[in-house]
């Protein structure tokens, strides 16, 4: 089956760094690729996805680009904020049968001003 | 759109007793919907897939007798966990997936259980 790798946290940095997650996965096929973010006290929501190699998801500032050579999908913002403090989660999902959702241990993200 | 909710938020029960947790689609069909548990700090681990008007599709190792899923209509599933014990204490998470398809989930908020 499936099965994702992210870099363990707790990850703090000051307002205004750069911010990297990294995230690796193990599939067959061609998977879908998520990042999701948990704010404290609330459920999970979707920040970005990419579904084929080579695709780059982004919101709110964030990004991670599709990379099937190195199995990746590591996320990246340029200059992070206060509120950007969270738990942050890379999932995948296959692309045939299961519609399941298969996440990483989740990386705590806490940024200081 | 897209709103899922889970009722309730946060259980407090006794050792032995029965307790139902609710994830509805406010705004859409669901034709799927699936339910995770989270430990503290910990991943989501999947525990079942529930499909409307059928019978749910348990992982392995979670006990299907001790986690009831009902699927009974395309905006709601009910998880009861029944004759709790203290290492049932967790947050329960469901999530939605749109009838007809598509990638997306949308999570609920998640319900913390305490058994006490």
């Amino acid at each position: 089956g499936n099965s994702v790798t992210q870099m363990e946290g707790p990850v703090t940095l000051s307002e205004e760094a750069f911010l990297t997650i990294n995230c690796t996965y193990t599939a067959t096929g061609y998977p879908s690729l998520f990042w999701y973010v948990q704010y404290p006290g609330e459920g999970l929501q979707l920040l970005l996805k990419a579904t084929k190699a080579d695709d780059k998801g982004s919101n709110k500032g964030f990004e991670a680009t599709y990379r099937k050579e190195t199995t990746s999908f590591h996320l990246e913002k340029g200059s992070v904020q206060v509120s950007d403090s969270a738990v942050y989660f890379c999932a995948t999902r296959g692309n045939t049968g299961r519609r399941a959702l298969t996440f990483g241990s989740g990386t705590r993200l806490q940024v200081q001003p | 759109g897209a709103v899922v909710s889970q009722h309730p938020s946060w259980v407090i029960c006794k050792s032995g007793t029965s307790v139902k947790i609710e994830c509805r689609s406010l705004d859409f069909q669901a034709t799927t919907m699936f339910w995770y548990r989270q430990f503290p700090k910990q991943s989501l681990m999947l525990m079942a897939t529930s499909n409307e008007g059928s019978k749910a599709t348990y992982e392995q190792g979670v006990e299907k007798d001790k986690f009831l899923i009902n699927h009974a209509s395309l905006t709601l599933s009910t998880l009861t966990v029944t004759s709790a014990h203290p290492e049932d204490s967790s947050f329960y998470i469901c999530s939605a997936a749109l009838a007809g398809g598509g990638l997306e989930q949308f999570f609920g908020p998640g319900t913390r259980l305490t058994v006490l």
